[in-house]
């Protein structure tokens, strides 16, 4: 079974400019979560899609950023425009809808850096 | 308001030797799940460990044990027998709800190990 693929690995921008990162949950995996870790700070949840329907995004910092799960598959978030304080990791997480024991399973993360 | 407390930034344990690793929590739901991450310096985050709220027994995977007592609201993960690889920051984590699909995990702010050969 594929894991929770994120890309880009790693993405350098400028101030001001747009990024979109993406994520392709596990197949059959109703939810799906975007979390945040700035450098040295707690991982932040951001939001919670419950197939294609945005279940909780109370953790979206602002407008400037933009969440979508068309189809109720992969999931895309953009941040435009970016922010120095921006930079961190962004990290998608699924599960399926039920059976929560097992914990959600990470992607490996987007690394994004604004310059 | 802090819900996961892990108090030690940072630990260092010599190969082959137990480590406790702590992890206090708040919460006022009589059902919740508590997980333990584990993230190397490659970046991604393993799952490693996962107790739920109304378990009789503290679970166990492989040289994993949590430690769970919930009069203390604490599930301390325990790893025996440290391995150079065991080098990574350690998450605490917990789900609050009615075991319903619909709660998101909620993150501590991590405990740095480092294994010493």
């Amino acid at each position: 079974e594929a894991g929770v693929t994120q890309f880009p690995s790693h993405s350098v921008i400028e101030k001001g400019q747009t990024v979109t990162l993406r994520c392709d949950p596990i197949s059959g995996h109703d939810n799906l979560y975007w979390y945040r870790r700035v450098m040295g700070k707690e991982i932040k949840f951001l939001l919670h899609f419950v197939k294609e329907s945005k279940q909780d995004e109370s953790g979206m910092p602002n407008n400037r950023f933009l969440a979508e799960r068309t189809g109720g598959t992969y999931s895309t978030l953009k941040v435009q425009p970016a922010e120095l304080e921006d930079s961190g990791v962004y990290f998608c997480a699924s599960s399926p809808l039920t059976g929560l024991s097992g914990g959600y399973t990470f992607g490996s993360g987007t690394r994004l850096t604004v310059v | 308001a802090q819900k996961i407390t892990q108090t030690q930034p940072g630990m260092f344990v010599q190969e082959k030797e137990a480590v406790t690793l702590d992890c206090t929590y708040d919460t006022s739901d009589p059902s919740y799940g508590l997980f333990w991450y584990k993230q190397p310096s490659s970046g991604e985050m393993i799952f490693l460990i996962y107790q739920g709220s109304y378990d009789q027994q503290n679970a166990t995977e492989g040289r994993y044990s949590l430690n769970f007592q919930k009069a203390r609201k604490s599930a301390n993960l325990v790893i025996s027998a440290s391995q150079l690889g065991d080098s990574a920051m350690y998450f605490c984590a917990m789900r609050e709800g009615h075991g319903t699909s619909y709660d998101k995990v909620i993150f501590g702010p991590g405990t740095s190990l480092s294994v010493i050969p």
